[in-house]
């Protein structure tokens, strides 16, 4: 059964202090991993998606990295307007096209 | 560049009644998802909607039924809601095809049952 694990819950970082967020996914063949952000009383935002072990993508202060197993979501010298809920998701191929499984989301608060 | 618009944008019903939510894709998209996402939750995949037919379902009840139209805007219809039906309900579209494609998401519906 497909499964994506997000940690931690929670994240309370000061700006400027970098970190990561982790997405763990079991799945019997992964046809994609995406990124998602989400902001309170709004749908999830696209941010990336990747296809393969090894790849990584780049967008701001943003970076996301795939391994076999995870996902990590590195946050470079956060900003107060980088608070949101970040969520992973995958596709399976076994699943079909366009069915995403999503985990429960990191919520990342950065104080200024 | 119309993004995904959902309506109505909040909706209050009582038990056994029945709703219907509305979405219009992006511009350029043919394919539907709906989500359910609950409190504090990620969202779960209800159904999916491509050339007018139901391609895909996740585990929900047949309450749970919709309906694509030719201009591939979509509804979502909940019959004899239960307060456990009470959500954010999501509306996704997307490209049909083989390569994993990004959904785009609207703002969804909060739905809550009285």
């Amino acid at each position: 059964e497909d499964q994506v694990t997000q940690s931690p819950e929670a994240l309370r970082l000061q700006e400027g202090e970098s970190s990561s967020l982790n997405c763990s996914y079991t799945v019997s063949g992964l046809r994609g991993l995406f990124w998602y952000r989400q902001d309170p009383g709004k749908g999830p935002e696209f941010l990336f998606t990747l296809y393969s072990a090894g790849e990584e993508k780049e967008k701001e202060r943003l970076k996301a990295t795939l391994t076999k197993k995870e996902s990590f979501l590195h946050i470079t010298a956060p900003k107060p307007e980088d608070s949101a809920t970040y969520l992973c998701a995958v596709q399976a191929i076994q699943t079909g096209a366009n069915n995403l499984f999503f985990g429960t989301g990191t919520r990342l608060t950065v104080i200024p | 560049d119309a993004g995904v618009t959902q309506s109505p944008t909040h909706l209050i019903k009582t038990r056994g009644q029945q709703v219907t939510l509305r979405c219009s894709p992006k511009s350029g998209h043919d394919t539907v998802s709906w989500y359910q996402q609950a409190l504090g939750q990620g969202p779960q995949f209800i159904f999916q909607y491509y050339e007018e037919e139901e391609r895909q379902r996740g585990n929900f009840p047949d309450r749970f039924s919709g309906h694509q139209f030719p201009n591939y805007s979509s509804e979502l219809n909940v019959n004899a809601l239960l307060l456990g039906d009470s959500a954010l309900y999501l509306c996704a579209s997307s490209l049909y095809g083989e390569t994993a494609q990004p959904q785009h998401f609207g703002d969804g519906t909060r739905l809550s049952i009285l």
